[in-house]
């Protein structure tokens, strides 16, 4: 089964710092989400990737895809408070059976105003 | 204006209780799904669900069962709950299942098993 570790675990960066979260996958990845979680509440979709190399952005956020698509990163340029929450990468598998997502464990983000 | 939402936010229970959790999206999606995250924040699929078929996560206990009373409602059933049932249970849906179907989440329920 692929299993989809990111790194760091957690991080705290002071306002106004650039910071980059890593999703690595055991095998190769035939579509990546990020997603943004706040404290009692649902996920938030940021963006999918689907090709080799792809590259996303969203107000101050940017994501990648790999050429060999298997690690994504995230990363987000003048941190600011509203940045805080856990990040998470889900992938689905790859005969997209139900498109059952897998995820890593997350990223908790902490941004110090 | 919510896209998919879910009752209860907060569910206490007693353990060999049986509960259920709902969950609806009006975005019109023909997919819908269950996952659950733990104390640790770790988010596992549980159940893909459309008009057509049923897919279930092998790890989840049959004592959970989803009942969809149309394509827009998709509800959780938990029979004879247990301590280990506590976690966060959130609901999500999608247009298709084919692969770059974007899931929409719910804002979860936080079950406690007493």
């Amino acid at each position: 089964s692929q299993e989809l570790e990111q790194s760091p675990q957690s991080l705290i960066v002071q306002e106004g710092k650039n910071l980059t979260i890593n999703c690595t996958s055991s095998k190769t990845l035939y579509g990546l989400y990020w997603y943004k979680q706040k404290y009692g509440e649902g996920l938030i979709f940021l963006m999918m990737l689907q090709k080799g190399g792809e590259e996303k952005s969203h107000e101050k956020i940017t994501a990648k895809l790999d050429e060999k698509k298997q690690q994504s990163s995230l990363h987000i340029t003048a941190s600011q408070p509203s940045h805080a929450g856990i990040y998470l990468c889900g992938a689905p598998p790859r005969d997209n059976a139900g498109n059952m997502l897998t995820f890593g464990g997350g990223t908790r983000l902490m941004v110090k105003p | 204006d919510t896209a998919v939402s879910q009752t209860p936010k907060y569910l206490v229970t007693q353990m060999g209780n049986d509960k259920s959790i709902k969950c609806e999206q009006n975005l019109g999606h023909d997919t819908m799904y269950w996952y659950k995250q733990d104390s640790k924040k770790f988010l596992k699929i549980m159940f893909s669900y459309n008009n057509k078929e049923l897919i279930i996560n092998e790890t989840v206990p049959n004592r959970f069962s989803p009942k969809s009373p149309d394509k827009a409602h998709l509800n959780l059933h938990i029979n004879s709950l247990e301590l280990g049932d506590s976690a966060v249970y959130f609901c999500a849906s999608s247009q298709g299942t084919s692969g770059g179907e974007t899931q929409y989440f719910g804002p979860g329920t936080r079950l406690l098993v007493l």
